[in-house]
């Protein structure tokens, strides 16, 4: 059963960058599912923000695409997420999951635990 | 504001059934797009619950079950226990967003 875990700062500075990992064990990254980072805001809903498959091809969602970069590195077992220039806006739990299915028919499972981050000077 | 719409809460007693409704558009759902959900309990991570409309992953129970209609989606919960008590998801695809999408979520009070 693959397991999903993030790691990275849980703090960063207003307008700086925000990097986190999802280290992949029991299951090769270098598979045909793509890898995904969903986050969800205190007390909110939950936001796709963008998916990778291990060749690097990399789909964002266009409100955070200027903003973030994902990239992965099969020889870690991990897959990655930078977002430039934080806001408090930007607080939230950030999630790494698993992206089954193909094209438009996609849905996320297994999850990490999830990592909070707070932006705060 | 979500691109698929959910009531913020719901409730009902044990053992009893409940829906809950999620409203898309012809962007999302109403283009064909499967609608899957998922299962927050407090203080944990999403876990996959329905996908495809009406596919239970292994493990979960059949007192859960889903199904689509023209723009909407809908999760039933029978037989309602107090475990069941957690925030729930759905989701789907955007033909605009050119990605996946999430209702506002729906949080279910066991009463």
């Amino acid at each position: 059963q693959v397991q999903l875990q993030e790691s990275g700062p849980g703090l960063v500075k207003p307008s700086e960058t925000l990097s986190l990992t999802c280290s992949v064990s029991d299951d090769s990254i270098k598979t045909t599912y793509y890898w995904g980072w969903i986050r969800q805001a205190p007390g909110k809903g939950l936001e796709w923000i963008g998916h990778i498959i291990y060749s690097g091809t990399t789909y964002y969602n266009p409100s955070l695409k200027s903003r973030v970069t994902i990239s992965i590195e099969t020889s870690k077992n991990q897959f990655s997420l930078k977002m430039t220039s934080v806001a408090a806006a930007d607080m939230a739990v950030y999630y790494c999951a698993r992206v089954r299915g193909s094209g438009n028919i996609r849905w996320f499972d297994p999850w990490g635990q999830g990592i909070l981050v707070t932006v705060s000077s | 504001q979500s691109v698929l719409t959910q009531p913020p809460s719901v409730s009902g007693a044990p053992g009893q059934r409940v829906t809950i409704s999620c409203t898309g558009s012809s962007s999302n759902i109403g283009a064909g797009n499967d609608v899957n959900w998922y299962q927050q309990l407090p203080g944990a991570a999403p876990k996959l619950l329905i996908y495809g409309n009406n596919i239970r992953p292994s493990g979960v129970p059949d007192r859960f079950s889903g199904s689509k209609s023209a723009t909407s989606g809908s999760l039933a919960i029978s037989g309602l226990q107090p475990e069941d008590e957690a925030d729930y998801f759905c989701q789907s695809y955007d033909n605009s967003l050119s990605g996946p999408t999430f209702g506002g979520g729906t949080k279910l009070t066991v009463l």
